[in-house]
């Protein structure tokens, strides 16, 4: 059964950078059939699609955060990882990592539980 | 890139069908036939119910059904249960590699 586990601080002082790692258990993450991606929601809002990395290293990101977030992949520790730079509170969020199925802008088949992350001095 | 359109909220009672509606434009839900649904429940990650308009993904219940007109695509869930009472997103390809997501809808079963 694939896993998939976001782990990293869940506080993070404002200007400075977000920095979240995504473990892959039960499965490949260097198959050709998937992407991985990151999405996140503010409390009490909708969902928001970060960007999503191939494991090749080619990575797609929503425009607006494009100048901040920053996606790599490490197939040799099954880890895919966020960076986000000079955060807001308006960054606070519970992050989740997830895979995609068959495209960059696949279907979200599998869903790590979610970190929340708090940007607060 | 805006956000699709989905109503805040739906309701039936139990037994009953309901629909919710995502609303786009002629750059993602019209353009595409790359809409999926999301199931999420209080404090659990998403569950993806629908994709690809409407395909199920194995393990979901064929009482969710996906369709697609224009730039609206819709989610019907029939035979409503307890178990349905959840927030629903869909979200869409909007070319250029991008993903955008509807606002979400809160279903409440009566």
């Amino acid at each position: 059964q694939l896993r998939l586990q976001e782990s990293g601080p869940g506080l993070v002082k404002p200007s400075e950078t977000l920095s979240l790692t995504c473990t892959v258990s039960g499965g490949s993450i260097s198959s050709s059939t998937y992407f991985w991606g990151w999405i996140r929601q503010p409390p009490g809002k909708g969902l928001e699609w970060i960007g999503t990395v191939y494991y090749t290293g080619a990575t797609y990101y929503n425009p607006p955060l494009n100048s901040r977030a920053t996606i790599s992949v490490d197939t040799s520790k099954t880890q895919f990882s966020l960076r986000l730079s000079s955060v807001t509170a308006a960054d606070t969020a519970v992050y989740y990592c997830a895979r995609l199925l068959g495209a960059a802008w696949g279907p979200l088949d599998y869903w790590g539980q979610g970190t929340l992350v708090t940007v607060s001095s | 890139q805006s956000a699709l359109t989905q109503p805040p909220s739906a309701s039936g009672s139990p037994g009953q069908s309901v629909t919710i509606s995502c609303t786009g434009t002629s750059s993602d839900v019209g353009r595409y036939n790359y809409v999926s649904w999301y199931q999420q429940h209080p404090g659990k990650a998403p569950k993806l119910m629908i994709y690809e308009v409407s395909k199920w993904p194995s393990g979901v219940p064929d009482r969710f059904s996906g369709s697609k007109s224009g730039n609206t695509a819709s989610l019907t869930v029939s035979g409503l249960q307890a178990e349905d009472e959840a927030d629903y997103y869909c979200s869409a390809y909007a070319g250029s590699y991008t993903v955008v997501f509807g606002g979400g809808t809160k279903l409440t079963v009566l």
